[in-house]
């Protein structure tokens, strides 16, 4: 079975400028979340879907970062304009119930 | 809120030597606890779980205990090797709640 595969796997990009990260989860799996991984923290979840419903967004930036899951399958993150305390890995995992299945993550430096 | 404290690492050992990695926890409810860990390079997988008091979960040779009485669930392993080095994190989920809240993290070098 595939698992999450996230892409970029690394960005570099300077101060101001946006980004976008995509993630296309396990086949079949309904639940999809977006995490930030600051280096020396544990993941800090960003927002979560359901299908291609919010559940969750209560820890996203909203004044920066936007998500979107069309169809209910992959889902996108952008950032727009980034900030240097955005560096960090974004993980993105999936869930069918419960258990939640993580990507390799994509890992962004703002310069 | 609901929160992860996790031993502060790094941890270097030997091979072979006994592992404890320390994490309590704070809940409003009765959560789902669980070790993730994080090889070089890879996404998070987890490790092992336990849903209620006194569960134990165990996985590749690691064993944690839920204690309700201490709130903690600490990851033991008996005799570590080398492909064991890696970052572990321990979690924790709500009943009804899917969002996972995660301690900081804990790297786990082991050399030869």
């Amino acid at each position: 079975e595939a698992g999450v595969a996230q892409s970029p796997r690394y960005k570099i990009i300077e101060k101001r400028q946006s980004v976008a990260f995509w993630c296309n989860p396990i086949s079949g799996h309904a639940t999809l979340y977006w995490y930030q991984q600051i280096l020396g923290q544990g993941p800090k979840l960003l927002i979560q879907f359901q299908n291609n419903g919010v559940v969750d967004d209560s820890q996203l930036p909203k004044d920066r970062f936007s998500a979107e899951r069309l169809k209910g399958v992959d889902s996108t993150l952008k950032i727009q304009p980034a900030k240097l305390e955005d560096s960090a890995v974004y993980l993105c995992a999936s869930s069918p119930e419960g258990e939640q299945y993580f990507g390799p993550g994509t890992r962004l430096t703002v310069t | 809120g609901d929160s992860v404290t996790q031993m502060e690492g790094p941890v270097t050992l030997s091979e072979e030597a006994f592992l404890t990695i320390n994490c309590t926890y704070t809940a409003t409810g009765y959560p789902s606890l669980f070790w993730y860990v994080q090889y070089p390079g890879e996404g998070l997988q987890l490790l092992l779980k336990a849903t209620k008091a006194d569960d134990k979960g165990s996985n590749k040779g690691f064993e944690a205990t839920y204690r309700k009485e201490t709130t903690s669930f600490h990851l033991e392993k008996g005799s570590v090797q080398v492909s064991d080095s890696a970052v572990y994190f321990c979690a924790l989920i709500l009943f009804g709640n899917e969002k996972l809240t995660f301690g900081t993290g804990t790297r786990l070098t082991i050399i030869p």
